[in-house]
């Protein structure tokens, strides 16, 4: 069976600190995909990241981070120097090899950043 | 802009009434989605398509059916069976070229009973 975990609930930091979302997934898939989505409070889906599982380098962009780790089944998120706009809810996401249209989704953490 | 329309954004259903979420895409997505949010929990896969005049059940498919005449559309009819209607209705769409492509969603549709 394939899952995700998101194990935090909510987070609140204040403007300009550092954060990071954690994901823990279960697959037994060798080839899989992890996705990161942002929902803010207008409600739909902000495509943020894919990964596919033969690929464990860490990725940047802007004040956005990820570190896959196979070893620990994590894909976490960290966000520099949080700004207000990015007070949203984020979704971790996997997708196998068997069906791949299939987005297998974490129940979510919601991140609030006060100025 | 293309993009995914999805309508109406609030919709109230009476006891016992059927009621029709729309799903519009111009981005040429073969594929089509429909997921249900409830308050704290994840996005559950209730109907996909991916091609047209084709769909599959999702995880949560019971009290609902959809349709797929067109490429660009894809309603999703909640029924008087679905006794727990009450949610956030999210549309998505993805292409197939290759696989595990990114998802992309509409703004949703939120149902409530009246």
């Amino acid at each position: 069976a394939q899952k995700v975990t998101q194990a935090q609930t909510e987070i609140s930091v204040v403007e300009k600190e550092d954060v990071t979302l954690d994901c823990v997934y279960e697959t037994r898939d060798t080839t899989y995909y992890l996705f990161w989505y942002k929902q803010p409070p207008s409600g739909e889906l902000v495509f943020l990241i894919r990964r596919n599982s033969f690929d464990e380098q860490n990725e940047i962009s802007g004040r956005y981070s990820w570190n896959f780790q196979k070893s620990t089944s994590s894909f976490n998120f960290t966000i520099t120097a949080s700004q207000v706009v990015d007070s949203a809810v984020y979704f971790c996401a996997l997708s196998g090899s068997y069906n791949t249209d299939k987005l297998i989704f974490g129940t979510g953490t919601r991140l609030q950043v006060f100025p | 802009d293309g993009g995914i329309t999805q309508s109406p954004k609030y919709l109230f259903r009476k006891e016992g009434q059927n009621v029709t979420l729309s799903c519009e895409q111009n981005l040429n997505h073969d594929a089509m989605y429909w997921y249900r949010q409830d308050p704290g929990q994840g996005l559950r896969l209730i109907y996909y398509s991916q091609i047209v005049n084709d769909f599959q059940k999702g995880d949560i498919a019971e009290g609902y059916s959809v349709s797929r005449e067109k490429k660009e559309s894809f309603p999703l009819t909640v029924t008087s069976a679905q006794k727990n209607p009450t949610a956030f209705y999210l549309c998505a769409s993805s292409r197939r070229e290759s696989l595990n492509q990114p998802q992309h969603f509409g703004d949703g549709t939120r149902l409530s009973i009246l």
